[in-house]
């Protein structure tokens, strides 16, 4: 496989579920992104993470918890999500931090009920 | 703070029309700025960018050009297509940032 791919590409979950979304890159780069696309919102970054490290966590419940296990790999585990957390996540990476081209995978439509 | 403000959807066109897509920017500095687009069932794709003033941007016959006077990177289209309707981001990343600034999409629909 070729770019940035996520699964599952939809997933149904009650609010009181323990699940994960999973991303993975092969295009080599060391920067990978979470973002939530909500509908008439612009596109929310929630987590970064470069070489394996989170440099940046905005204001993002706790209910989200990422993880990056290698640069090639990131994943959002989710915990007891309200139902204004449906929406779609993307995950998107970078050859670097501040290289300023990302590349998205096909996101996660995600609904809590 | 940085941030990017695209005018709303949805836009709707026959084929062969011109198109345009107005975006303005807010940010400190001289950002770049960008144009994704998003195709049904798809993540973003960078469409094109313009790294400083009066810099023009071109792809796949779409163009915008960065005006720092107006702080404005308006995407054009001379004719579209079916194919392109998709929804289409304005972006911008500051020098120093981590992350991408982007608008709220605005969704094409190009009928036949």
């Amino acid at each position: 496989e070729t770019g940035v791919t996520q699964t599952p590409r939809h997933l149904v979950m009650g609010m009181t579920n323990k699940k994960s979304l999973k991303c993975e890159q092969h295009l080599g780069h060391n920067a990978m992104y979470w973002y939530k696309q909500s509908a008439k919102k612009p596109l929310e970054l929630m987590f970064v993470y470069s070489l394996e490290e989170r440099v940046e966590n905005n204001s993002v419940p706790s209910r989200f918890s990422p993880e990056c296990p290698n640069s090639s790999h990131l994943f959002l585990h989710l915990h007891t999500l309200q139902p204004e957390d449906s929406a779609l996540y993307l995950c998107a990476s970078s050859q670097s931090l501040r290289a300023e081209t990302q590349y998205f995978g096909p996101g996660t439509r995600l609904l809590v009920l | 703070g940085d941030s990017v403000t695209q005018m709303e959807g949805p836009v709707t066109l026959s084929e062969e029309a011109f198109l345009t897509i107005n975006c303005t920017y807010t940010a400190t500095g001289y950002p770049s700025l960008f144009w994704y687009v998003q195709y049904p069932g798809e993540g973003l794709q960078l469409l094109l960018k313009a790294t400083k003033a009066d810099d023009k941007g071109s792809n796949k016959g779409f163009e915008a050009t960065y005006r720092k006077e107006t702080t404005s990177f308006h995407l054009e289209k001379g004719s579209v297509q079916v194919s392109d309707s998709a929804v289409y981001f304005c972006a911008l990343s500051s020098s120093g940032a981590n992350n991408l600034f982007f608008g709220t999409g605005t969704r094409l629909t190009v009928i036949p």
